[in-house]
């Protein structure tokens, strides 16, 4: 069974500039969701769906964070502008339903110079 | 709002031995409780669920324990290994929402 796939793995970019990253979750899991890990603590969620709705995205800085699961399936996560402190990797992970077992991706590391 | 925190932040111990890392949550409200593995660089890697009607649960050389009422897990991990260096993460879970401690750096030592 194939897991969590995210692209890119490394991004590094200058503040201010724009950035996405791109979650294909496993086949048949209708839950996703988006975590931000900054170095040295656990991943903090950003955004829940479940298929193309958004269940909870309250911890998500939305002056400058948007995501999208337009057809359920894959997820678009992007920033715009960056700041500093948005260095961090970003982790995707899907579920089969809520409250069920999450798998992870490899995550995404962002650098912002 | 949940809470969840992992002591001790570090731990080192020589090969073989059998060790226990704690995690403790502030709301018993949870539905399940989430082990991972997080190897430097990489993703996470989930070891156990322990879902709310459990106690515990065992993989392996592993296993979890879970008591709702005093807001507590524990992973304990028997005969250790240099390939159980790693960071090792709970989570509490709760209508789908996952909070996560910050985690125990495990090293074992050959």
């Amino acid at each position: 069974e194939a897991g969590v796939a995210q692209s890119p793995r490394y991004k590094i970019i200058e503040k201010r500039q724009s950035v996405a990253f791109w979650c294909n979750p496993i086949s048949g899991h209708a839950t996703l969701y988006w975590y931000q890990q900054i170095l040295g603590q656990g991943p903090k969620l950003l955004i829940q769906f479940q298929n193309n709705g958004v269940v909870d995205d309250s911890q998500l800085p939305k002056d400058r964070f948007s995501a999208e699961r337009l057809k359920g399936v894959d997820s678009t996560l992007k920033i715009q502008p960056a700041k500093l402190e948005d260095s961090a990797v970003y982790l995707c992970a899907s579920s089969p339903s809520v409250d069920s077992e999450a798998f992870f991706g490899q995550g995404t590391r962002l650098t912002v110079v | 709002k949940q809470e969840v925190t992992q002591i001790p932040a570090a731990l080192s111990v020589p090969e073989g031995e059998n060790l226990v890392l704690n995690c403790s949550f502030t709301d018993s409200a949870i539905y399940n409780l989430q082990w991972f593995r997080q190897d430097p660089g990489k993703g996470l890697t989930s070891l156990l669920l322990i879902q709310s009607s459990q106690r515990e649960q065992t993989s392996g050389r592993l296993n979890a324990s879970l008591d709702k009422s005093s807001g507590r897990s524990t992973l304990y991990i028997a005969a250790s290994q240099p390939g159980d260096s790693a960071t090792y993460l709970c989570a509490g879970i709760n209508a789908g929402k996952s909070t996560f401690g910050d985690g125990t750096t495990l090293t074992v030592k050959p």
